[in-house]
């Protein structure tokens, strides 16, 4: 059965630190594989989506699958980057109809 | 861009009674909504599949009589608590696929705030 894992619940780094979200997946078909992003008080808005290979607010992710792995990546953090980051995945459910399996969240809170 | 609304944004219902709530795709079209209850600070636990035109596919431990889900238009899906408990209180979100693309992307509403005294 597809998963996705996001082994940090709260993850706090001081602006301008790097900083790294961490997400596996197990999955059987081919993945693919989205970052969504809710800001307080805010609905579910999406990132990045591994096949546009793209880099949003300077936030970048790449699929490794041999790692099963989508890490999100971002060099120098900022403070409106505190927000409940969620990894998820693309699957095709029993039904025939295209899902995403969400991983638990991380909690970033970047200090100032 | 998509944008998907729900209505309302938020709902107190004594217990016993029912609720229904509104999820509608503004600028496109959807043949397929999503519905997702969410407890505070943790992740999207999806609940069913609405389908236009089509019975909703309910996930595993989802009472389908208790949460009834209609999707009467490319627009609108509503979902309908009936008999609501305390236990049901908690934050359900809607999304939506435009039909017109072919990947997994969904587009979230704001989500309804449901509180059952």
């Amino acid at each position: 059965a597809q998963r996705v894992t996001q082994p940090e619940k709260l993850l706090s780094v001081f602006k301008g630190a790097p900083v790294e979200l961490k997400c596996n997946y197990s999955y059987s078909g081919s993945p693919e594989l989205f970052w969504y992003v809710q800001y307080s008080r805010q609905r579910l808005q999406l990132l990045l989506r591994h096949i546009s290979r793209e880099s949003i607010k300077g936030f970048t992710a790449d699929l490794n699958k041999g790692e099963t792995s989508f890490h999100l990546k971002k060099p120098f953090a900022q403070e409106e980057d505190s927000a409940m980051y969620y990894c998820a995945l693309g699957v095709i459910s029993s039904g025939s109809a295209r899902q995403l399996t969400f991983g638990s969240g991380t909690q970033l809170t970047v200090l100032p | 861009g998509a944008v998907v609304s729900q209505h309302p944004s938020w709902v107190i219902c004594k217990s016993g009674t029912s609720v229904k709530i509104e999820c509608r795709s503004l600028d496109f079209q959807a043949t397929t909504m999503f519905w997702y209850r969410q407890f505070p600070k943790q992740s999207l636990m999806l609940m069913a599949t609405s389908n236009e035109g089509s019975k909703a596919t309910y996930e595993q431990g989802v009472e389908k009589d208790k949460f009834l889900i209609n999707h009467a238009s490319l627009t609108l899906s509503t979902l309908t608590v009936t008999s609501a408990h305390p236990e049901d209180s908690s934050f359900y979100i809607c999304s939506a696929r435009d039909r017109r693309e072919v990947s997994y992307e969904q587009y979230f509403g704001p989500g309804t705030r449901l509180t059952v005294t």
